[in-house]
């Protein structure tokens, strides 16, 4: 099976732009979560699709947001990029039946993103 | 919020040497996972070991898991060069989200 792939891999935006990033999971996952890391802060969660509905959520700003079409792809948004909001950001998949957290997660390779 | 804090933060050891990081975490869970990242690529996942369980193996990785002391090791047996690489343990908070760590840094020298 072909693995996660996220698209664009690099991105160069400017402080209030606004930013979609795309992940296609691999196939029969229904379960898309989205990280963002960075060196001060890690790897962490912004949230998670199953079945075109948002299950679960971290704590990051209404900016950050993203939705799942019905065959599982996921993109993200990012509104009025702020320069914090450089970093790579990753989507993992995984089935999605247990909940993505009780399941393995498939990572793409990510997408990195510099804010100017 | 951090869940599961990895020690060392930083690992240097020899070829054929092993390699053991530890992982604490503060809530209880369901599962703890290991992943291995290479040089800010994606992350390949390593070991899922679930709460019932004591010790895992997989090829040279040994992970084990005590819930009484909220703690994980990971052991990696004969290091390799190829093993050079920054190693998250994460843990499934309330059941939800997959909360990582901030990782192990391990070098291996030849």
């Amino acid at each position: 099976k072909a693995g996660v792939t996220q698209t664009p891999r690099y991105l160069i935006k400017t402080r209030g732009q606004q930013v979609t990033l795309s992940c296609s999971p691999i196939s029969g996952h229904r379960s898309v979560s989205w990280y963002q890391q960075t060196p001060g802060q890690g790897l962490q969660f912004l949230f998670e699709y199953f079945s075109e509905t948002q299950r679960n959520k971290g704590n990051f700003p209404g900016r950050f947001s993203g939705r799942q079409f019905s065959n599982s792809r996921s993109e993200m948004n990012v509104s009025t990029l702020e320069l914090g909001d450089s970093a790579l950001y990753l989507c993992a998949s995984s089935p999605g039946l247990a909940g993505g957290a009780q399941e393995t997660q498939y990572f793409g390779p990510g997408t990195r993103l510099l804010v100017l | 919020s951090q869940q599961g804090e990895e020690d060392p933060q930083a690992l240097s050891i020899q070829e054929g040497e092993n390699a053991t990081m530890n992982c604490s975490y503060k809530t209880s869970i369901n599962n703890l996972q290991w992943y291995r990242q290479n040089s800010g690529r994606g992350l390949v996942h390593l070991i899922l070991i679930r709460s019932n369980e004591r010790e895992k193996h997989s090829g040279r990785l040994r992970v084990t898991l005590d819930t009484s002391k909220k703690s994980s090791s990971l052991l990696i047996t004969a290091s390799r060069a190829a093993d050079t690489a920054s190693y998250f343990c994460a843990t499934d908070q309330a059941g939800t989200a997959l909360i990582f760590g901030k990782g192990t840094t391990l070098s291996v020298s030849s």
